[in-house]
Parts: structure tokens; C-alpha cells; sequence
């Protein structure tokens, strides 16, 4: 079944730690996003990417770096985690319809200590 | 470039009741609009899209939206509501062009009484 996936569900580490959110997707999507959620509050986008080797940043300033090696894997790394770094991050992908609707993965509810 | 409002952060209504959530939009030309919802510690599931064509769409779980580009809005309805629909719900807005870019609303929270 086609689907979008994150790993892990939920992170609890420490600061100055280094981490790597992965995303994958089995849908074939060339473009692929990720978002960052506060409890309650509105989507932001900090990354996206077109296709393999494509990665740009989003409306929201992010620390966070991502890399677009195989087109199913888009992962989100922070070189050394902060307790401003606590959010829920989600990630998403959109394939070549014309609609361009994004489908969304389960979410990695980050907490820096 | 594109927005989207929605004005109702937090709606409570009666299991069984009927649902309407409001979403307005702004946008140069028509665009693609989407609901989408959102469960407490989950991602977001698209319940409907809007390309073009007939106005009133249908999506999954009994839910339908009705574009209206005169008041430009796009507000999401149920007639009848299950304890299951409490959840996050936005309103999304995308521009025709390459990056599939999407704008989403600030959500609105429905609570359903029992």
C-alpha cells in the first residue's frame, strides 16, 4: 500500500545533540515538504524539494538541513538540537497531478531538554 | 501571493448536529482549495480538493465543501456530526506553479458535545 512515513513517532534527547527525522514515501512523489506544527497553532514550511538533488527552504526559517538523495527518502537533520528545536514536525509529499495535493506522514513530535 | 482565514478557532456542536466551517480565501486567480483534518498527535488527512468544475465537492467521511468564488470562500459542511469528527481542521489554499506550495489556515478546532 502507498504510503508516507516518519520515524521516529516521538524524540526526547538532549542539547547540542545531533538528530536525523526520515521520511519516506512509497507513492513515487517527486516533490516532497516539511512542515513544522506548535501545539495548536498553523503549519509552516521549512523545507521543500522538486525532485532528486533539489532541496530549497521554506517560508519559516529553520536551523534544520535536509537532503534529497533517492526520490522516496527526504531526511531532516539538526547538527545540534536546541530546546527552541521543540515542535512536531511533519512531513509530506505531492505527485504530478495537476491538483497538487499534499499527503501528509503520522508526524515526529521532537522534545529538546 | 495566496492566504487563507479561518475565522472560528474553536467550534462546539452536539453530536448529530449539523457543521459548517468557514474558510475564506485570497488568491490572484482561481485556485486549488483543500480541507484538510488533523487528530490530536497525527498527521493531517486531505478530506477534499477543488480544482475546477462543479462547486459543491464531495469527500470522504460525509463531508463536502462548496467554492464560491463571489465571497471567495470555501466552507466545509456535515449534516450530521459523530463524536469521531473532533479534531483540527484546516483550510488550504495552493497556487498553480511548479512548487505545489500550499498555505494553510490557522485551523479550527471542533468539539462535539455528546
Amino acid at each position: 500500500e502507498a504510503d508516507i512515513y516518519q520515524t521516529p513517532r516521538y524524540l526526547v534527547i538532549g542539547t547540542g545533540k545531533k538528530i536525523t527525522l526520515e521520511c519516506s514515501q512509497t507513492m513515487g512523489h517527486d516533490k516532497m515538504y516539511w512542515y513544522q506544527q506548535d501545539p495548536g497553532m498553523e503549519l509552516h514550511l521549512i523545507h521543500y524539494s522538486y525532485g532528486v538533488n533539489s532541496t530549497e527552504k521554506g517560508d519559516l526559517s529553520s536551523e534544520s538541513t535536509v537532503s534529497r538523495i533517492r526520490t522516496e527518502h527526504f531526511p531532516l537533520t539538526l547538527e545540534s538540537a536546541r530546546p527552541s528545536h521543540t515542535s512536531q514536525y511533519l512531513c509530506a509529499s505531492s505527485g504530478n497531478d495537476r491538483l497538487g495535493a499534499q499527503y501528509f506522514g503520522p508526524g515526529t513530535r521532537l522534545t529538546v531538554l | 501571493a495566496q492566504s487563507v482565514t479561518q475565522p472560528d478557532i474553536h467550534i462546539t456542536v452536539s453530536e448529530g448536529a449539523s457543521l459548517e466551517l468557514r474558510c475564506n480565501y485570497s488568491y490572484g486567480a482561481t485556485p486549488y482549495l483543500f480541507w484538510y483534518v488533523q487528530s490530536p498527535g497525527q498527521g493531517l488527512q486531505l478530506l477534499l480538493k477543488y480544482f475546477s468544475g462543479d462547486t459543491l465537492v464531495q469527500g470522504i467521511k460525509g463531508f463536502e465543501a462548496e467554492f464560491k468564488r463571489s465571497q471567495s470562500s470555501f466552507n466545509l459542511r456535515k449534516p450530521s456530526v459523530h463524536w469521531s469528527d473532533a479534531a483540527e481542521y484546516f483550510c488550504a489554499v495552493g497556487a498553480r506553479n511548479r512548487d505545489d506550495k500550499i498555505i494553510f489556515g490557522k485551523g479550527t478546532r471542533l468539539h462535539i458535545l455528546p
